[in-house]
């Protein structure tokens, strides 16, 4: 059962555009949420992390967003630039042990 | 560079064969982790290290798969009898026991390929 989801595949955006990417999430027990940028032929990149006691972290043009009770979080990146496009990994830990629980990726393309 | 490196990069085996990947983790990194990523998923968690023990197995990781990190430094994966089912990216990430968040940071891969 995949207890992270990321329902959209694809998003594309203009540069200097807000991207928006979202993430629900099932298990109430989840502690950290955390988001990685993958580039083909790489590993997941760690961009931004946030605490389930927290309900924003922000880190230059990147901010986090975490709603408890919807169990949904958001990665929004401002202004977005050609070289933020990649696959988008929302992933969350914490109910037991040290496992991350990926979503499946959202593919992000920023157009000039 | 002092990132996590993994070797080979890429493998091409029969179905039958076994393998072994190598993962060396960030130097002052005690945590250790296997990740398994198929086309369209994201990376599932195989097993994870804290210094040379292992204390979490996924119920993904068959009998046919082992892991070891024998002096709690690099660590490999093994594969016994290769499936076609096991053609996968496998990803190895390290951490540290101080991380505030759980971070994890992943080299690049292993990418298997079993005819």
């Amino acid at each position: 059962d995949q207890q992270v989801k990321q329902n959209s595949p694809s998003l594309s955006v203009q540069e200097g555009r807000i991207s928006i990417l979202n993430c629900d999430y099932t298990n109430s027990m989840f502690d950290y949420f955390l988001w990685y940028k993958k580039y083909p032929a790489e590993g997941p990149t760690f961009l931004i992390s946030i605490s389930s006691i927290k309900d924003k972290n922000e880190d230059g043009r990147f901010t986090v967003f975490l709603n408890k009770s919807a169990k949904h979080l958001s990665l929004h990146i401002v202004p977005s630039q050609p070289g933020d496009s990649a696959v988008y990994f929302c992933a969350a830990s914490g109910d037991s042990g040290y496992a991350l629980n990926f979503g499946k990726g959202t593919s992000l393309l920023v157009t000039p | 560079d002092t990132g996590v490196s993994q070797n080979p990069r890429h493998k091409i085996t029969k179905r039958g064969q076994n393998v072994t990947f190598r993962c060396d983790p960030i130097s002052e990194h005690n945590r250790l982790y296997w990740y398994r990523q198929t086309l369209g998923q994201g990376p599932e968690f195989l097993t994870y290290f804290q210094n040379e023990a292992q204390l979490e197995k996924s119920r993904l990781l068959s009998d046919r798969f082992s892991a070891e990190r024998p002096k709690g430094s690099f660590s490999t994966l093994e594969i016994q009898r290769t499936e076609q089912g096991d053609s996968a990216m496998y990803l190895c990430a390290s951490s540290t026991d101080r991380a505030s968040y759980n971070e994890q940071f992943f080299g690049p891969g292993t990418r298997l390929t079993v005819l």
